[in-house]
């Protein structure tokens, strides 16, 4: 597509269910970044992927947390048992390669509001 | 670790005002990336500029300017002549450049600027 797609825009959970948030990143684009934005932590890096493979899963915050992507395209990130500091928007963003230089396309972002 | 300061929470100014928003970083790495965003309330980060840890020229974009001095670690920017529609939040944003790295990014806080007309 022409950006990076998000879906849902908006998603409002019960504590203790699982949610899925979903990327669809620029056609071709190699690179996948999930980013967490929280009043309280600003914007926070949480996860790489290059093609399916995640190399850099060192921003999760936890175990309850998982993403994947298959065909080297669309992503998902899965929160289990959710709790309420959970409640963010969650940034996602691909790039054609691996360099910075070319920048990232952001998309939208999912919010979350965990009641 | 990497970090990004950015001092300045929240700026308002009136139309037509000049504002500078500060940006300091620290890193280990020699080789790195320097970056700001602009954060409307549409709420998707929109690049604005990337600069080059080797590249310490100076860039103007119309009514953009960034100034980038190692020696003092930092990456301010300049809105000259601002309007109402550069009322947003600001992030300046660090990534490493490490060949095999993930080149993720490193957030400042963010700078919430308001123009009044």
């Amino acid at each position: 597509g022409a950006g990076v797609s998000q879906s849902p825009s908006n998603k409002v959970t019960e504590k203790g269910k699982d949610v899925e948030l979903r990327c669809d990143p620029i056609s071709g684009h190699t690179a996948l970044y999930w980013y967490r934005q929280s009043l309280g932590q600003g914007l926070e890096f949480l996860i790489y992927f290059q093609g399916n493979s995640a190399p850099d899963k060192s921003g999760l915050p936890s175990d309850r947390f998982s993403a994947e992507r298959t065909g080297g395209s669309v992503s998902t990130l899965t929160i289990q048992r959710t709790q309420q500091e959970d409640s963010a928007v969650y940034l996602c963003a691909s790039s054609l390669v691996v360099r910075a230089g070319l920048g990232y396309t952001f998309g939208s972002g999912t919010r979350l509001t965990v009641v | 670790a990497q970090k990004v300061t950015q001092a300045q929470t929240e700026i308002s100014v009136v139309e037509k005002e000049d504002v500078t928003l500060d940006c300091v970083y620290e890193t280990r790495d020699t080789t790195y990336y320097l970056f700001w965003y602009k954060q409307p309330p549409s709420g998707e980060l929109v690049f604005l500029i990337r600069r080059n840890s080797f590249d310490e020229q100076n860039e103007i974009s119309g009514r953009y300017s960034w100034n980038f001095q190692k020696s003092t670690s930092s990456f301010n920017f300049t809105i000259t002549a601002s309007q109402v529609v550069d009322s947003a939040v600001y992030f300046c944003a660090l990534s490493e450049a490490r060949r095999g790295g993930s080149e993720k990014l490193v957030f400042g806080k963010g700078m919430k600027l308001t123009v009044n007309p």
